[in-house]
């Protein structure tokens, strides 16, 4: 089975730009994450989205991020207008999750894709 | 706020030396801790899930501990093969209760193994 495929691998753009990042999760998962990741800060989670709806988009830095999961095999990640601070490696996964008690329980564990590695100029 | 600390950042070890890695988390209501490997260029790949306190796991030369403060990543004779990043994260019930599926993962310690 194909794991969680992104695109493009790398991005290199100017200020001012916009960026669109893609990722195709596993078959199967219900679960789809966006994660960024720099040296300074480590990796962050911007959104996920459980059965292609946000329930978390806490992480997201601001109005310039936005994410959309029309169907269940395929997400986006844009930016617009990009900023040399947006400049990391962005990662796409995806899981199982299943109702757990109070709160859903990540079944098993995430996969993560390859990343996304963005430069903003 | 909940936290998750990786001690060291870096270590280096000759093959053969064992050691361990560090993670400590300040999360409520924990719900699992799960480590993960990262090589250079790729993203993380999963090893462990442990979901209370004195739950072990072990694969190959790798073994994790659960405290209810903090988790350990033991490695016994060391491998160059098993220089990369080592990421903690965990999942918690926040304090509204409310679903959560969210991992706040550390900043990991990258290892170096050398022969």
């Amino acid at each position: 089975d194909a794991g969680v495929i992104q695109s493009p691998r790398h991005e290199v753009t100017e200020m001012g730009q916009e960026v669109t990042l893609r990722c195709k999760p596993i078959s199967g998962h219900n679960s789809l994450f966006w994660y960024r990741q720099t040296m300074m800060r480590g990796l962050e989670l911007l959104i996920y989205f459980n059965n292609n709806v946000p329930i978390d988009d806490s992480g997201m830095p601001e109005d310039r991020f936005s994410a959309k999961m029309p169907n269940a095999s395929f997400s986006t990640l844009k930016i617009q207008p990009s900023e040399p601070r947006d400049s990391a490696v962005y990662f796409c996964a995806s899981t199982m999750i299943t109702s757990g008690g109070s709160s859903p329980v990540i079944t098993g564990e995430l996969f993560f894709g390859e990343g996304s590695r963005l430069t903003v100029l | 706020e909940d936290q998750v600390t990786q001690s060291p950042e870096a270590l280096r070890l000759q093959e053969g030396e064992s050691s361990s890695l560090n993670c400590s988390y300040t999360v409520s209501g924990l719900r699992g801790l799960f480590w993960y490997r990262q090589d250079p260029g790729k993203g993380p790949e999963f090893l462990f899930t442990l979901y209370s306190a004195g739950e072990e796991k072990e694969k190959e030369r790798l073994k994790a501990t659960l405290t209810k403060k903090e988790s350990f990543l033991h490695i016994t004779a060391p491998k160059p093969e098993d220089s990369a990043t080592y990421l903690c994260a965990v999942q918690a019930r926040n304090n509204r209760g409310s679903t959560l599926g969210r991992l706040y993962f550390g900043r990991g310690t990258q290892l170096t193994v050398w022969p």
